[in-house]
């Protein structure tokens, strides 16, 4: 069974550009969380969703953004990037919420 | 609120030794769950176990063993006869429905474990 597949791998932007991370769940996960993860913050939690919906927000600002898709594939989008939106990303997807969640090898987004 | 906390940054063992890590927890919930993820240098998070608020029986798989206790808000993991394959960094994380949060993880910072030959 396929795990979760993230990509890109790695990605380079500069500042004031936006980025688009994808991510596709374990086939019949209908749960899909984002997490940011950095040396300073550690793993913090950015959203939840669940067909289709957005269920749970972390504490991040407005410019990080995502969506699930009926296939329950999920983007996550960040916009105005900055320097400190450097970070591995990792998506996570579980059965149903609140089941163990898996997670993926992570996008690394660097911000020149 | 709801916090996770692992005092111990790194650890250091030799091969064969018997290791701890700590994990204490901070919830205003009953029903809650907690777990412990590896992530080796690769980068991903490897689920190891997950254990209920109402289910204080420890756990042993293989050479892994978690301790629960609700009295000291503890959930601890042992790994007996450590190996080198085991360097890597061990999260414990909480998930509770406090504030409509179930479903999120919240991590603590982590444990960096390094078993030398």
């Amino acid at each position: 069974k396929a795990g979760v597949t993230q990509t890109p791998r790695y990605l380079i932007k500069t500042r004031g550009q936006q980025v688009t991370l994808s991510c596709s769940p374990i086939s019949g996960h209908r749960s899909v969380s984002w997490y940011q993860q950095t040396p300073g913050q550690g793993l913090q939690f950015l959203f939840e969703y669940f067909s289709e919906t957005q269920r749970n927000k972390g504490n991040f600002p407005g410019r990080f953004s995502g969506r699930q898709f009926s296939n329950s594939r999920s983007e996550m989008n960040v916009s105005t990037l900055e320097l400190g939106d450097s970070a591995l990303y990792l998506c996570a997807s579980s059965l149903y919420v609140g089941q163990p969640q898996h997670f993926g090898d992570g996008t690394r987004l660097s911000i020149l | 609120a709801q916090k996770v906390t692992q005092a111990q940054t790194e650890i250091s063992v030799v091969e064969k030794e018997d290791v701890t890590l700590d994990c204490v927890y901070e919830t205003r919930d009953t029903t809650y769950y907690l777990f412990w993820y590896k992530q080796p240098p690769s980068g991903e998070l490897v689920f190891l176990i997950r254990r209920n608020s109402f289910d204080e029986q420890n756990e042993i798989s293989g050479r892994y063993s978690w301790n629960f206790q609700k009295s000291t808000s503890s959930f601890n993991f042992t790994i007996t006869a450590s190996q080198v394959v085991d360097s890597a960094v061990y999260f414990c994380a909480l998930s509770d429905t406090y504030g409509g949060s179930q479903g999120n993880l919240i991590f603590g910072k982590g444990t960096k474990l390094s078993v030398k030959p």
